[in-house]
C-alpha cells in the first residue's frame, strides 16, 4: 500500500468514449499531480492542484479534464482521446509543491485508446 | 525541451558488481536531485536523494555523485542484486517551481 490509490489500474477506451481516472491519497498531503509516462519520454507532468486549486496546466489538450473535489482526491475526466494518448497516467502527492523531495506516486492507469 | 537526460535506455551488469546510471541536466538552477525507481505494475518509488551544495551522498548500497561543473550525476549501487532490477528515473527540482523534472529512465538489468 502506497498510500496513493489509483483506479482502474487498466483502461481501454474507444476514441468517443468518456472514461475518469480516480486517485486518491491517505497521507494527509496538499499537492497532488497526474504525470503522464509514453514509452521512451520522460515523465511529462500535465496538472498541479495545491489545496484543491489548480497551480500548474503543462498546455494539456482540453479533452483532458482534471477535477479536484478535496485534498485527498484527484480525478482525470477523458473524452474524445486519440490513440497517441495512449500511456501510462500516474498520481503522485506531495505535502506541498515547493518540496524539493518525497513524491509518492500511485501505481498508475495504463489506458490503451482504440 | 528536456532539461534532465538519461541517455542509456538500458544497462546489463552481473550480480555483485557495480551498476552506475547517468544523468545530465541542462538547468543551473536546479537545487535538488533525486532518484526514483520503478518496478512493472508500480508506480515510482523514491530512492535517494542529493542537494546541489554537496557532491556525494551515500544510504546504504546507493550513492550518488553529483558533478555541477559538468551538469551531471550519477547512482552507483554496489553490490548490485537482481531485486535492484528495476527503471531508474532521474529526477530535478528548482526553487519555485510546481513540480520535477524527469529523466526518460534507464531500465537496469542485474543478472544473477
Amino acid at each position: 500500500e502506497t498510500g496513493v490509490t489509483q483506479t482502474p489500474r487498466h483502461l481501454v477506451m474507444g476514441m468517443t468514449n468518456k472514461k475518469s481516472l480516480k486517485c486518491e491519497q491517505h497521507l494527509g498531503h496538499n499537492a497532488m499531480y497526474w504525470y503522464k509516462q509514453s514509452a521512451k519520454k520522460p515523465l511529462e507532468l500535465m496538472f498541479v492542484y495545491n489545496f484543491k486549486e489548480q497551480t500548474e496546466n503543462n498546455s494539456v489538450p482540453s479533452r483532458f479534464s482534471p477535477e479536484c473535489p478535496n485534498s485527498s482526491h484527484l480525478f482525470l475526466h477523458l473524452h474524445t482521446l486519440q490513440p497517441e494518448d495512449s500511456a501510462l497516467y500516474l498520481c503522485a502527492s506531495s505535502q506541498d509543491p515547493g518540496l524539493n523531495y518525497g513524491y509518492t506516486f500511485g501505481s498508475g492507469t495504463r489506458l490503451t485508446v482504440v | 525541451d528536456q532539461q534532465v537526460k538519461q541517455n542509456s535506455p538500458s544497462l546489463s551488469v552481473q550480480e555483485g558488481r557495480i551498476s552506475i546510471l547517468n544523468c545530465d541536466y541542462t538547468n543551473s538552477m536546479f537545487d535538488y536531485f533525486l532518484w526514483y525507481k520503478k518496478y512493472p505494475a508500480e508506480g515510482p518509488t523514491f530512492l535517494i536523494s542529493i542537494s546541489s551544495i554537496k557532491d556525494k551522498n551515500e544510504d546504504g548500497r546507493f550513492t550518488v555523485f553529483l558533478n555541477k561543473s559538468a551538469k551531471h550525476l550519477s547512482l552507483h549501487i554496489v553490490p548490485s542484486q537482481p531485486g535492484d532490477s528495476a527503471v531508474y528515473f532521474c529526477a530535478a527540482w528548482r526553487s519555485g517551481a510546481n513540480n520535477l523534472f524527469f529523466g526518460t529512465g534507464t531500465r537496469l538489468t542485474v543478472i544473477p
